[in-house]
């Protein structure tokens, strides 16, 4: 089944902790980013990437990190959570960014830094 | 200014009628356009993509684009209850995606 994978579903956190989520697609997409989505402010993006090795920031990169070594994976990176972090993010894939290109998301991660 | 903007709703509309979603952006360089239906606390699914001028038609949905004007739309014929959700515009400008806060869509038996 084609999907986008994201770990973990819902976590809470200590201001500080550096934490990770993974992201993998099985559908050999070249573009892959993070958003977060925020009550009022919708989808942000964070960071996107156009293949592996090649990163781009988004809207909101700040606090953030993000690295992709292999095509399959991006994971995000919290060096050190802020409670402004605390949001719900999706990972999502795409074959590649430009016209006809739709974008497929995973299931969602629940991050709440206390 | 925002890329995409949204009415945010809500929007009520009785069971069987058309519900209308409006969606402007900002970049005339954009190049393809889409609209999602979230469920809360769902991630978005693809209703449909457009990227030329005129209608698009799927089923009960249809997607209206006029790039002269940056405006989006999105018809749904025959509205039924599991069709409310919040419904996503989005837009790929160059190497982004952006989307807009999104139109609350209620539709009442």
């Amino acid at each position: 089944e084609a999907q986008v994978t994201q770990n973990p579903r819902y976590l809470i956190t200590v201001t500080g902790k550096k934490l990770t989520v993974t992201c993998s697609q099985n559908m050999n997409h070249e573009y892959m980013s993070w958003y977060r989505q925020d009550p009022g402010l919708g989808l942000r993006q964070i960071y996107y990437s156009m293949n592996v090795e090649v990163t781009d920031k988004g809207d909101v990169p700040e606090g953030y990190k993000v690295s992709r070594k292999e095509k399959r994976n991006f994971p995000l990176i919290l060096e050190s959570p802020s409670p402004n972090q605390t949001s719900l993010y999706f990972c999502a894939s795409s074959p590649r960014a430009g016209i006809g290109n739709t974008i497929y998301f995973g299931e969602g991660s629940w991050l709440t830094v206390v | 200014q925002k890329e995409v903007e949204q009415n945010s709703g809500p929007l009520s509309v009785p069971e069987g009628a058309i519900a209308s979603l409006n969606c402007t952006y900002s970049d005339r360089g954009s190049q393809s356009f889409f609209w999602y239906r979230q469920y809360s606390g769902k991630s978005p699914e693809l209703i449909m993509f457009i990227y030329s001028n005129g209608d698009k038609e799927d089923g009960r949905f249809t997607a209206q684009l006029n790039k002269a004007s940056q405006y989006v739309s999105l018809l749904i014929r025959d509205s039924q209850p599991s069709d409310s959700a919040t419904y996503l515009c989005a837009v790929n400008t160059g190497n982004q995606f952006y989307f807009g806060t999104g139109t609350s869509l209620t539709v009442i038996p």
